[in-house]
């Protein structure tokens, strides 16, 4: 089975620039969710999605950040304007169902902010 | 809300053993997970524990604890290839079916 795809893989953006993140997920997992991860720390979870209706986005800057699942199945997260401690990998994950099986993360998208 | 710890680094030698701990606080546990993830890439899932005990997979084993909040990743015979960062993430009722991640252990295998 094909596992969760990322892009891009790399960006290096100047501050106040806008970015955006595609992910697509394992085929019928229902679950997604987008994770930041600064060097030398955990993955950190931003949004979580239920088909295409979020579940939690309590941890999302919402001033700056946005997300959307359309269609239940592509996701995109997009930071706008960027700072320099967005930094970080940007990692999306998909789940089987409700209960988190099969919980997989993509290689992610590492952001450099300039 | 969730906290979790686990040490920042640890260093062994090929052919050892070395066991990495977590402690964590939440207050609806629902299940324990460590992840492999190398320098650059995505975690990889390695052990999931839900219930009391000992989880032995090969060459690596999880133990959890509910009640002390406690977990460990052991790893044995260790390789180069087990350099890595490990990631204790835990899994709250009141968090879904989201994982809190800790920081990491960052382990370092020299010959």
């Amino acid at each position: 089975e094909a596992g969760v795809a990322q892009s891009p893989r790399y960006k290096i953006i100047e501050k106040r620039q806008s970015v955006a993140f595609w992910c697509n997920p394992i085929s019928g997992h229902a679950t997604l969710y987008w994770y930041q991860q600064i060097l030398g720390q955990g993955p950190k979870l931003l949004i979580q999605f239920q088909n295409n209706g979020v579940v939690d986005d309590s941890q999302l800057p919402k001033d700056r950040f946005s997300a959307e699942r359309l269609k239940g199945v592509d996701s995109t997260l997009k930071i706008q304007p960027a700072k320099l401690e967005d930094s970080a990998v940007y990692l999306c994950a998909s789940s089987l169902d409700v209960r988190g099986y099969g919980y997989t993360f993509g290689s992610g998208t590492r952001l450099t902010v300039v | 809300g969730q906290n979790i710890d686990q040490p920042t680094e640890m260093t062994a030698t090929e052919g050892a053993i070395v066991q990495i701990n977590c402690t964590y606080q939440t207050s609806g546990f629902n299940g324990l997970f460590w992840y492999q993830q190398h320098a650059g890439e995505a975690p990889t899932f390695l052990s999931y524990n839900v219930l009391d005990g000992l989880e032995e997979k090969g060459r690596f084993s999880s133990f959890l604890s509910r009640s002390k909040g406690y977990s460990y990743l052991l790893l044995k015979e260790l390789q180069m290839k087990d350099s890595a960062s490990y990631l204790c993430a835990v899994r709250d009722h009141q968090a879904g079916t989201a994982l809190i991640f800790g920081k990491g252990t960052t382990l370092s295998v020299s010959s």
